[in-house]
């Protein structure tokens, strides 16, 4: 089994730019988490989906932050415009529904100049 | 919600010592506490966990125990390894749902 598969690993881009970030789930697996960490919050929740359907977007910080999963292997997470507070390191995680365990992605590092 | 606290924040102990990590939570309806293990620029593993109706769990070097009367959890790291020198993140499940609260992490330290 590959794990949860996210791209791209590292992105730079300028503020006011749109970033997406891509996660690819464990095969099986029907549910999804975006997390986002850094060192002054730690890890937070953003959103998680159960069978492609978002359960719980409290933790995604303000509207220019969007997910979506059009599928159970492939979900988005959107920023549009970026900002430099949203420099950070972005994880997906998936397990199963009904389940607890999460297996995190390797993780993109977003830097926003 | 569920408030998860982790202590010490950072441990340094001597290769071959033990290192006990806590973890107190505050939602009594919590009935699932993983621990995690994060190396500097990698993914968070899940390295073990505890169901509420358990009060003990060992996998070799290290073991997790569980009071839920006293809302608290922790990890022993017996016979400590440079290797064993990473962040360590608790988390408690919310509720019926299978979302996870973190603690902030405890950076451990093995000295060699």
């Amino acid at each position: 089994d590959a794990g949860v598969i996210q791209s791209p690993r590292h992105e730079v881009t300028e503020m006011g730019q749109e970033v997406t970030l891509r996660c690819k789930p464990i095969s099986g697996h029907n549910s999804l988490f975006w997390y986002r960490q850094t060192m002054m919050r730690g890890l937070e929740l953003l959103i998680y989906f159960n069978n492609n359907v978002p359960i719980d977007d409290s933790g995604m910080p303000e509207d220019r932050f969007s997910a979506k999963m059009p599928n159970a292997s492939f979900s988005t997470l959107k920023i549009q415009p970026s900002e430099p507070r949203d420099s950070a390191v972005y994880f997906c995680a998936s397990g199963l529904a009904g389940g607890n365990e999460q297996f995190f992605g390797p993780g993109t590092r977003l830097t926003v100049l | 919600g569920e408030n998860v606290e982790q202590h010490p924040s950072t441990l340094s102990v001597q290769e071959g010592d033990s290192a006990v990590i806590k973890c107190t939570y505050s939602d009594s309806a919590s009935n699932y506490f993983p621990w995690y293990k994060q190396e500097l620029g990698k993914r968070p593993q899940l390295i073990i966990d505890i169901r509420s109706n358990v009060g003990e769990k060992k996998d070799q070097r290290i073991a997790v125990t569980l009071n839920k009367t006293a809302k608290h959890f922790s990890l022993h790291i017996t016979e400590t390894q440079p290797e064993d020198s990473a962040v360590y993140f608790c988390a408690a499940s919310l509720g019926g749902n299978n979302r996870l609260a973190f603690g902030k992490g405890n950076q451990v330290v093995v000295i060699p």
